[in-house]
């Protein structure tokens, strides 16, 4: 079975400041990773993928997330938040070969003016 | 380029009463899902069609039925609603694993 976690509910951080968002994992074999990001009275959009390669993934709106295999971790970042970047952000996994994503809980994240 | 489109955006029904659910994407995707999305507890998957006449049981199946006649379309039932089906219900799309879904809009269903 394959799961994820989001350890925080909520993030609040002041704009222009670091953001991070955790996600951890598990799941058999090799995983793709994905986080994405929903609005108020939104549909989930894409922010970015880990497929393989390079274990900093570059996404829409300046985020990023790093994939750490023996952590099995991919946090997402964001060196400067802006007050728009205030939402739900989801990571997801899937294994390798499948067809069915699983997603963590979602954590809020407020950033402050 | 509609991408996936959900209708009804809004529906009240009392209890007992019967609905479906319409969700349609233009992309030519195999793979189509619905999930209910509920405060606390993340996305969950009810039902999900790897390819048109298919349809399998995700993680939260009991009370909703679905069907795939037709490639682009992806249907969900509720025969008999229940105040617990009061949700935000997600239909999604995908090529397969490798790239990730397209979400629909929502539907937010109210049951009485």
């Amino acid at each position: 079975a394959q799961s994820v976690a989001q350890p925080e509910d909520q993030v609040n951080v002041a704009e222009g400041n670091p953001l991070t968002v955790k996600c951890t994992y598990s799941v058999s074999g090799n995983p793709y990773l994905f986080w994405y990001v929903q609005y108020p009275n939104r549909g989930l959009q894409f922010l970015l993928k880990y497929i393989t390669g390079d274990n900093l993934v570059k996404g829409s709106y300046g985020f990023e997330a790093e994939f750490n295999k023996s952590q099995t971790s991919f946090h997402l970042k964001k060196p400067s938040a802006l007050v728009s970047d205030s939402a739900l952000y989801f990571c997801a996994v899937n294994k390798a070969a499948g067809n069915k994503l699983t997603f963590g809980g979602g954590t809020r994240v407020l950033v402050k003016p | 380029n509609a991408g996936v489109t959900q209708t009804p955006k809004f529906r009240v029904l009392k209890t007992g009463q019967s609905m479906t659910l319409l969700c349609a994407q233009d992309m030519n995707h195999e793979y189509m899902y619905w999930y209910r999305q509920d405060p606390g507890m993340g996305l969950r998957l009810i039902h999900y069609s790897v390819g048109e006449g298919t349809t399998a049981k995700g993680e939260v199946p009991d009370g909703y039925n679905v069907s795939r006649l037709k490639k682009q379309n992806f249907l969900l039932g509720l025969e008999s609603a229940a105040p617990s089906q009061t949700s935000v219900y997600f239909c999604a799309s995908s090529y397969g694993g490798l790239y990730g879904y397209t979400f629909g809009s929502g539907t937010r269903l109210t049951v009485v």
